[in-house]
């Protein structure tokens, strides 16, 4: 069974740019999650889709955005980058509910604003 | 606000030796548990998930457990190996029906020594 893949892998936009990041969850999952990884903060949850719907979302400026299509695949968007967008991003796909079921994590987007 | 904490931040080890990373957290209205381990420059691989209602979970070398009452979870691996170097990460996840994302702490840089 594949597992959850991002792409693409690594990202260098300058800073008022927008970006679009993407995530194919695991065949049969329905839930895709969205994370932020720095050195200072770690990782901190973005936000979380299930049916297509935006379920949850975490302490982020409303530049970060996503969507769940109708395979379950993922997007996110950060639009007017600024540097400290700078991070790995990691998309994670679990069954139905993040809280309760194991989250299997793809490889991560690294990012870089210049 | 849930917070996760874990100790040690870093911990070098020889080859061989048992070894307990520590993970504590503020709420214990959890949904569940989790042990991650991160390469570098890699996403995150599952290693063992608890749920609330269980006190400990099994895999081969690893084992952890959880103490949902006193907020701590221990994850003890036997053995170690150069193999086993990475970062652990512990995380939990919250209530909101389950939908919430995983809180995780800063991780545990594990270097075993050949």
């Amino acid at each position: 069974k594949a597992g959850v893949t991002q792409t693409p892998r690594y990202l260098i936009k300058t800073r008022g740019q927008q970006v679009t990041l993407s995530c194919s969850p695991i065949s049969g999952h329905r839930s895709v999650s969205w994370y932020q990884q720095t050195p200072g903060q770690g990782l901190q949850f973005l936000f979380e889709y299930f049916s297509e719907t935006q379920r949850n979302k975490g302490n982020f400026p409303g530049r970060f955005s996503g969507r769940q299509f109708s395979n379950s695949r993922s997007e996110m968007n950060v639009s007017t980058l600024e540097l400290g967008d700078s991070a790995l991003y990691l998309c994670a796909s679990s069954m139905v509910t993040p809280g309760t079921d194991t989250q299997y994590f793809g490889p991560g987007t690294r990012l870089t604003v210049l | 606000k849930q917070e996760v904490t874990q100790i040690p931040a870093a911990l070098s080890v020889p080859e061989g030796e048992n070894l307990v990373l520590n993970c504590s957290f503020t709420d214990s209205a959890i949904y569940n548990l989790q042990w991650f381990r991160q390469d570098p420059g890699k996403g995150l691989t599952s290693l063992l998930l608890i749920q609330s209602s269980q006190r400990e979970q099994t895999s081969g070398r690893l084992n952890a457990s959880l103490d949902k009452s006193s907020g701590r979870s221990t994850l003890y691996i036997a053995a170690s190996q150069p193999g086993d170097s990475a970062t652990y990460l512990c995380a939990v996840g919250g209530t909101g029906g389950g939908a919430d994302g995983l809180t995780f702490g800063k991780g545990t840089h594990l270097i075993i020594q050949p």
